[in-house]
């Protein structure tokens, strides 16, 4: 079954330091998608990166980067150069594409504090 | 793009009233997906449209709860006899076809209180 993980309920770090969101998964679907999520206090979710099972690469945005560890089914996000407004709920997201129809399901959060 | 709106934005109701919920998504997205999210969780998945078909829906989608999109372009939501437990915050999201992304763009939400 789909399964989303996200063991940290709060992270603090302080501005323009890079900080680490952990996200396990697990699914028997070779093929799939790992998404980050950001919702500030006013609501609305916020689309960071994804990574495909298939990509080769660590998926990068900006400053976001989703460290894939397939083996380990492992999908932290990492965010360099902390600023005040990263301060959030981040959301660890997956699809199944062969199995999963057509939902995505979402991990509790993480809440990220930045501090000045 | 003008972004994916929710109507209303509060909603505040007494146990046992009919509720409804409206999206309009981004203008070419033709896949819209409902959630709720309650306190402290992540979203979950309700319902899937593509066009105005409804492909998909979870079990946490109980009788009293359907959704239409009749054209194809907004949706709406309703629930009937709304219990205490309904009181959530009823997410909206669109998506189109991008490569095999598939980034959904969400709504701002409607936050439903049941008394």
């Amino acid at each position: 079954a789909q399964k989303i993980t996200q063991t940290q309920p709060g992270m603090f770090v302080q501005e323009k330091e890079a900080v680490t969101l952990d996200c396990t998964y697990d699914t028997s679907d070779p093929s799939y998608g790992l998404f980050w999520y950001k919702q500030p206090s006013s609501g609305e979710m916020i689309f960071l990166i994804y990574q495909g099972s298939y990509d080769q690469q660590n998926a990068t945005e900006g400053r976001y980067s989703l460290n894939f560890q397939k083996a380990r089914k492992s999908a932290n996000l990492v965010i360099s150069a902390s600023q005040l407004g990263d301060s959030a709920m981040y959301f660890c997201a997956m699809r199944d594409y062969n199995t999963g129809g057509f939902k995505t399901i979402f991990g509790a959060g993480t809440r990220l504090f930045v501090k000045a | 793009d003008t972004g994916v709106s929710q109507n209303p934005r509060h909603k505040i109701t007494k146990r046992g009233q009919n509720v409804t919920f409206r999206c309009d998504p981004i203008s070419e997205h033709n896949r819209l997906y409902w959630y709720r999210q309650t306190l402290g969780q992540g979203p979950e998945f309700l319902t899937y449209f593509q066009n105005e078909a409804q492909l998909e829906k979870s079990r946490l989608l109980s009788d009293r709860f359907s959704a239409e999109r009749p054209k194809g372009s907004f949706s709406t939501l309703e629930i009937q006899r709304t219990e205490q437990g309904d009181s959530a915050m009823y997410l909206c999201a669109s998506s189109r076809i991008q490569g095999t992304s598939y980034e959904q763009y969400f709504g701002p939400g409607t936050r439903l209180t049941v008394t």
